[in-house]
């Protein structure tokens, strides 16, 4: 069966302080890897896609990192504004839908 | 560009009632997915439409359905509703296989 598991569940940062967000996962054959954001009483907004190991993406202060098993989320120098759940998720054999992980709720203080 | 639009954003039942939630994909979107996101059990996939026609759907009783349409807007209906149908409902269109989804905001389903 297709699962997401993301780690850990919550992540508290001081501004500046570097970590990363892992993301486990086991699909029979990987079409997709996604990272998306969300903010409190907002729908999910998209930051990443991965498709094969070893390939990498960037945006701003974050880094999404794929192997054959694990994606990371790095978060270089947060800000308070980065505060958000930060979600993991995998394509279906067959159309466009996802199975999520539960998330990472970051929160970063100043 | 516009995005998703979800109509209601938020909505009260009672027990028993049924509801029907409303779906706007951004222009030229073609697939439609609903979600259902409680506390507990975070995303979870309702079903995905493409062209009209149902291309997979999650583990869900069949109290919960969905049609699209040929402008690709898309509804949900969830029949007999009961307490645990409490929950934020998401909709996501995307233009084709391998492209990310793009979310709206929601429906807040509360059910009294």
């Amino acid at each position: 069966e297709d699962q997401v598991t993301q780690s850990p569940e919550a992540l508290r940062l001081q501004e500046g302080e570097s970590s990363s967000l892992n993301c486990s996962y086991t699909v029979s054959g990987l079409r997709g890897l996604f990272w998306y954001r969300q903010d409190p009483g907002k729908g999910p907004e998209f930051l990443f896609t991965l498709y094969s190991a070893g390939e990498e993406k960037e945006k701003e202060r974050l880094k999404a990192t794929l192997t054959k098993k694990e994606s990371f989320l790095h978060i270089t120098a947060p800000k308070p504004e980065d505060s958000a759940t930060y979600l993991c998720a995998v394509q279906v054999p067959r159309g466009t839908a996802l199975i999520f992980g539960k998330g990472t709720t970051l929160s970063v203080s100043s | 560009k516009a995005g998703v639009t979800q109509t209601p954003r938020y909505l009260i039942k009672t027990r028993g009632q049924q509801v029907t939630l409303s779906c706007s994909p951004i222009s030229g979107h073609r697939s439609v997915s609903w979600y259902q996101q409680t506390p507990g059990q975070g995303l979870q996939f309702l079903f995905e439409y493409f062209s009209e026609t149902q291309r997979n759907k999650g583990n869900f009783p069949g109290r919960f359905s969905g049609r699209q349409f040929s402008n690709s807007r898309s509804e949900m209906n969830v029949s007999t509703l009961e307490l645990g149908d409490s929950a934020l409902y998401l909709c996501a269109s995307s233009r084709e296989n391998g492209q990310p989804q793009h979310f709206g905001d929601g429906t807040r389903l509360s059910i009294l």
